[in-house]
């Protein structure tokens, strides 16, 4: 069974700092997508990795893939409070998963001024 | 990128009614979709796979005869909750993949929030 932690699952940075959300799974994987949610609000997609070594930055945020460790990585990059939200790491395993998407718990982040 | 409507985005209703929730892909076929639900501070929990022209997929402990999947065609799906209950409440969301698309992403509906009073 594929399984996708995240670490840490709540954070509270103050404008200005840096951080990485990590996201760990268990099998091996065909891509991994990363989310972000807002209060009340449906999934807005950020990131899609295919492959190991991809990274992808957006504004603040960066992404990266590491297929050998399983791990793959969100930074944040002098965060503002437009970055307040939820986050969310998911594994695709399309051959033999159904083409269904393992999610993990989510990463909250609160940014302070 | 592609786009998922859901109707209605909220409904309340009464314990012991059905209610039904559209998924619609606006701009792309969809022979998948899927169904999730999400308790209040917790990730998605995926329900079903729908899948057009057959029976949905259902995960374990997820009840069939009570979340009703119909995909009837390549741009919809609706997910019927059967003789609600209050413990029923929660937000659903659908999502599809479009296969046209390099990545094989999901694209997430806005969600319906269902209270069942």
């Amino acid at each position: 069974e594929l399984k996708v932690e995240q670490n840490p699952l709540f954070l509270s940075m103050q404008e200005g700092k840096n951080y990485t959300i990590y996201c760990n799974y268990s099998t091996t994987s065909d891509r991994l997508y990363w989310y972000r949610q807002d209060p009340g609000k449906s999934l807005e997609s950020l990131f899609v990795l295919l492959s190991n070594g991809a990274v992808k930055q957006e504004g603040r945020l960066m992404a990266s893939l590491d297929t050998k460790a399983r791990l793959s990585t969100l930074h944040i990059t002098a965060a503002v409070h437009d970055l307040s939200a939820t986050y969310f790491c998911a594994v695709d395993i399309l051959l033999t998963n159904a083409g269904k998407s393992t999610f993990g718990d989510g990463t909250t982040l609160t940014v302070k001024p | 990128g592609a786009v998922v409507s859901q109707h209605p985005s909220w409904v309340i209703c009464k314990s012991g009614t059905s209610v039904k929730i559209e998924c619609r892909s606006l701009d792309f076929q969809a022979t998948t979709m899927f169904w999730y639900r999400q308790f209040p501070k917790q990730s998605l929990m995926l329900m079903a796979t729908s899948n057009e022209g057959s029976k949905a997929t259902y995960e374990q402990g997820v009840e069939k005869d009570k979340f009703l999947i119909n995909h009837a065609s390549l741009t919809l799906s609706t997910l019927t909750v059967t003789s609600a209950h209050p413990e029923d409440s929660s937000f659903y969301i659908c999502s599809a993949r479009d296969p046209a698309s390099g990545t094989y992403e999901q694209y997430f509906g806005p969600g319906t929030r269902l209270t069942v009073t």
